[in-house]
């Protein structure tokens, strides 16, 4: 079956643009996780979604982050006025739970991020 | 706050033999505890979980993870290495700081020699 998707695999942005990635969960699944992977590091939480209500947004590094999941499938999150220290991998995760942090986290391929 | 350390940033090991990748965690409760496996081009798998009961988990792939909290670990085993197990290997713990998320370490990335 599908598993969770992402669009662009790769984005190369010059400093100052936005720039807008896409995640597609596995049908039905409840909850949705972005994070960010630096080099050489662990994913890094970023924000959650129980279907279409965004439940958690501390790990934003700043008000440049934003995300969406209107619908409570399809999420996007998008990156304001990108900076150098913007450029990772950012991942996408869908569980078919609720909590979903206690359930296995279905993760996507990524998208990595490089700001010139 | 909740973290994970993965003491090893890489480790070598010789195809067939035994591995034993380093977890310990901060954590006052009962923690929830996962590794996850991430392969080049390849999203991060779930090989194991644990949360209570049995400290000796076993997972896919013929892995397996002790929880010892005593000494505050959640090492991933397996007895014998295939080369097709060469990859970064993450364990994780749930936080409840500030509402639940997962709280990954840096990796232990795995090397397999012929």
């Amino acid at each position: 079956g599908a598993g969770v998707s992402q669009s662009p695999r790769y984005k190369v942005a010059k400093r100052g643009q936005d720039v807008a990635l896409r995640c597609d969960p596995i049908s039905g699944h409840v909850s949705l996780f972005w994070y960010q992977q630096a080099l050489g590091q662990g994913p890094e939480f970023l924000t959650y979604f129980q279907n279409e209500a965004q439940l958690d947004k501390s790990g934003l590094p700043s008000d440049r982050f934003f995300a969406e999941r209107p619908e409570g499938s399809v999420s996007t999150l998008k990156i304001q006025r990108t900076q150098q220290e913007d450029s990772a991998v950012y991942l996408c995760a869908s569980s078919s739970l609720g909590q979903g942090v206690f359930d296995e986290q279905y993760f996507g391929p990524g998208t990595r991020l490089t700001v010139t | 706050a909740q973290s994970v350390t993965q003491p090893d940033i890489h480790i070598t090991v010789s195809e067939g033999a035994s591995l034993e990748l380093r977890c310990n965690y901060s954590y006052g409760a009962t923690p929830y505890l996962f590794w996850y496996v991430q392969s080049p081009g390849q999203g991060l798998q779930l090989l194991l979980k644990y949360f209570s009961g049995d400290t000796l988990v076993q997972g896919i792939k013929g892995f397996e993870a002790e929880f010892k909290r005593s000494q505050s670990s959640f090492n991933l085993r397996k007895p014998s290495v295939h080369w097709s197990d060469a990859a970064e290997y993450f364990c994780a713990v749930v936080s409840n700081t500030g509402g639940f998320k997962t709280i990954f370490g840096a990796g232990t990335r795995l090397f397999v020699k012929a």
